[in-house]
């Protein structure tokens, strides 16, 4: 069963420019949640979709979004980039949502913010 | 309110030593507990996770951790530390509020594993 596809790997973009991330869940999952980690802040949560609808957000400011599609897959844009944004975004799927089961990650986006 | 603290951002052991790992948390509810590592430029990996059955857990790769309600502590353990072990492990605390999941993670802690 293939696991979790992120895509780009990396990314290179400037101040001010806007940045779309994918993300393929695991097959049969419905559950996709967006993760920045930096050195700085460690890992901190986005926001999870379940079946296409936002269930959960954390504390990012509204330049930082994101959808899902009825197949699951799940796109994340941040728009107006800035220094700070430079990160590694994670995606994880899990088959439900409601409480934290077991989450299983993509090897990430290194987005690099110039 | 809800919170993770690895107590140490690094940990040095040798080859073949014990491994001690540790995380307290703060949790108004019962919280279910995980442990995640991440291998260099790896997604993270699920390692074990309690969820209010036996407080003693084991996980993959000979890793357990115990759950001490009074202590307010879920630490993680290894025997014999092996050279693949060298990671960063992560905390997590999650907990069900208002229909919500509050997943919070730990800062980190990176294993350095000694010849």
């Amino acid at each position: 069963k293939a696991g979790v596809t992120q895509t780009p790997r990396y990314l290179i973009k400037t101040r001010g420019q806007q940045v779309t991330l994918s993300c393929s869940p695991i097959s049969g999952h419905r559950s996709v949640s967006w993760y920045q980690q930096t050195p700085g802040q460690g890992l901190q949560f986005l926001f999870e979709y379940f079946s296409e609808t936002q269930r959960n957000k954390g504390n990012f400011p509204g330049r930082f979004s994101g959808r899902q599609f009825s197949n699951s897959r799940s796109e994340m844009n941040v728009s107006t980039l800035e220094l700070g944004d430079s990160a590694l975004y994670l995606c994880a799927s899990s088959l439900i949502t409601g409480r934290h089961t077991e989450a299983f990650f993509g090897q990430g986006t290194r987005l690099t913010v110039v | 309110a809800q919170s993770v603290t690895q107590l140490d951002s690094h940990v040095s052991v040798s080859e073949g030593t014990p491994v001690l790992l540790r995380c307290n948390y703060s949790s108004s509810y019962s919280p279910s507990l995980f442990w995640y590592v991440q291998h260099p430029n790896k997604g993270l990996q699920l390692l074990l996770k309690y969820t209010s059955a036996a407080t003693l857990v084991k996980g993959i790769n000979g890793f357990e951790a115990e759950f001490k309600k009074s202590e307010t502590s879920f630490h993680l353990t290894k025997p014999s530390a092996h050279m693949s072990d060298a990671a960063e492990y992560f905390c997590v605390v999650s907990e069900v509020r208002g229909g919500d999941d509050k997943i919070i993670f730990g800062k980190g802690t990176r294993l350095h594993i000694l010849p």
